[in-house]
């Protein structure tokens, strides 16, 4: 059982240029999300989906755009990467919505933009 | 605003000794709390959570403790081990919401 899976682990981007991050889950959850993980601070909450065919923006949406492609499948897309958008990327999901149910995360995603 | 921080940023302790990790909280309308454990290169693992009706909720080695008169949660670890060195983060999040608001972390290191 995988759980959650996330692809590239590792990438470096030019400012300007954009990527796609892919994330899948194979627990048949119907929630989804996207953080990121910088030096000292908590993850922040960028895109989630509450369920298949929705999405909605979390603390930090700026400069990202998801797709629920299915109910599997979460992407975040930068279109024009930053070096702001440095980071650790982390996809999860979770049976419903994260009160009482546990959060499956991904074991991320370093993106350098330099 | 909301947040979630944490007292210490790193702990050190010996091997089989009990590990406390300090976190406030300052919205008091949060009503679901969750320990995560972050190892060096992973995604944060679900340690333990607790609803704000309860105040001590055990599990196999941890404890959550709940002062909601403080805004205060704690995590004890029993006999900690080599493999409890990691970054724990608490969490809160609202019921019926989808914005978990995490801590910042702490470092646990465990000497042998």
């Amino acid at each position: 059982n995988a759980g959650v899976t996330q692809t590239p682990k590792f990438q470096v981007l030019k400012t300007g240029q954009s990527m796609t991050l892919q994330c899948a889950q194979d627990m048949n959850h119907n929630s989804m999300y996207w953080y990121r993980q910088d030096p000292g601070m908590g993850l922040r909450l960028i895109y989630y989906s509450a369920s298949e065919g929705t999405t909605d923006k979390g603390e930090v949406p700026n400069g990202y755009n998801v797709s629920r492609l299915n109910k599997r499948e979460f992407s975040l897309r930068l279109e024009s990467a930053a070096p702001s958008q440095t980071s650790v990327y982390f996809c999860a999901s979770s049976e419903k919505g994260p009160t009482g149910n546990t959060i499956y995360f991904g074991e991320g995603s370093w993106l350098t933009v330099v | 605003g909301e947040s979630v921080g944490l007292h210490l940023p790193t702990l050190s302790v010996q091997e089989g000794d009990n590990s406390i990790i300090n976190c406030a909280y300052s919205n008091s309308a949060s009503d679901y709390f969750i320990w995560y454990k972050q190892e060096s290169g992973k995604g944060p693992q679900f340690i333990i959570d607790i609803r704000s009706n309860m105040d001590k909720r055990q599990g196999q080695r941890v404890t959550v403790l709940l002062n909601k008169t403080v805004k205060h949660l704690s995590l004890q670890i029993a006999a900690t081990q080599p493999g409890d060195s990691a970054v724990y983060f608490c969490a809160e999040t609202l019921t019926g919401g989808f914005k978990t608001i995490f801590g910042a972390g702490t470092r646990l290191f465990v000497k042998a």
